[in-house]
C-alpha cells in the first residue's frame, strides 16, 4: 500500500521560495502513476497546483504556472515541490497525492502547513 | 471562483437522504471527464470517496452513490449518519486547462 508524507519548513518570509518534499513509500515513483501537488487555503477548497510523471513531464495549473516547479528524485522515491515569490495568498495546507491515469487521487499524504509570514 | 461548481452546503437528519450537486462545462464534465469525489473530515486529508462517477473504492459503503449526466454530477448518501458530518468535494479533468479542476466543496450538516 502506498504511503505518501510532505515535509518541509513551516514558515517561509513572503517574497521567498517555498520548497516542500513528498517521500513515497510501499510503492515506486517509476509506476504508471502521476504524482500530484494539491493545497487548501485556511477555511477555503482545495486547489489543484500540478503534477508530474517519472519521466519528467509536468503539468500545472496555468495560474500558478509562473511561480511553480515540481520535481523528481527517483533515487530517493519523493518528489517536490517549489513555489517562488510567495504571499500570504500562498499560506495553506499542502497534500501530495499519487493520482492515476484515470485522473483520481487514490493516496493523500497528511498534509503540511505553511505559512508565509515575516 | 471554481471551475466546478457546488452548493456551499447541504443538510439532512439522521436516516436521511441527501445530494450534493456537481456542474461543470463543456470542457470537463460535458466532455465526457469522469467525475470523482472526495470527503474530507475535519482535519484530515482527503480520501476518495467516488471514482469514475460512481465506484465506490474499497470500505466506502453502499450508502454513497456517484451518477453523472450531461454537464453535472451528483453524490447522494443515504441513511445519513452523524459521522457523515464532513466537506465533500467533486473534481474532474479540464481539457481548456490541461488539468485537474476540483469543485468548491460543500459542507455536509447532519442535524
Amino acid at each position: 500500500q502506498v504511503q505518501l508524507q510532505e515535509s518541509g519548513p513551516g514558515l517561509v518570509k513572503p517574497s521567498g521560495t517555498l520548497s516542500l518534499t513528498c517521500a513515497v513509500s510501499g510503492g515506486s515513483i517509476s509506476s504508471s502513476d502521476w504524482w500530484s501537488w494539491v493545497r487548501q487555503p485556511p477555511g477555503k477548497g482545495l486547489e489543484w497546483i500540478g503534477e508530474m510523471y517519472h519521466s519528467g513531464s509536468t503539468k500545472y495549473n496555468p495560474s500558478l504556472k509562473s511561480r511553480v516547479t515540481i520535481s523528481v528524485d527517483k533515487s530517493k522515491n519523493q518528489f517536490s515541490l517549489r513555489v517562488t515569490s510567495v504571499t500570504a495568498a500562498d499560506t495553506a495546507v499542502y497534500y501530495c497525492a499519487k493520482r492515476t491515469h484515470f485522473y483520481y487521487m487514490d493516496v493523500w499524504g497528511k498534509g503540511t502547513t505553511v505559512t508565509v509570514s515575516s | 471562483q471554481s471551475v466546478l461548481t457546488q452548493p456551499p452546503s447541504v443538510s439532512g437528519a439522521p436516516g436521511q437522504r441527501v445530494t450534493i450537486s456537481c456542474t461543470g462545462s463543456s470542457s470537463n464534465i460535458g466532455a465526457g471527464s469522469d467525475v470523482h469525489w472526495y470527503q474530507q473530515l475535519p482535519g484530515t486529508a482527503p480520501k476518495l470517496l467516488i471514482y469514475a462517477n460512481g465506484n465506490r473504492p474499497s470500505g466506502v459503503p453502499d450508502r454513497f452513490f456517484g451518477s453523472k449526466s450531461g454537464t453535472s454530477a451528483s453524490l447522494a448518501l443515504t441513511g445519513l449518519q452523524a459521522e457523515d458530518e464532513a466537506d465533500y468535494y467533486c473534481q474532474s479533468y479540464d481539457s481548456s486547462l490541461s488539468g485537474v479542476v476540483f469543485g468548491g466543496g460543500t459542507k455536509l450538516t447532519v442535524l
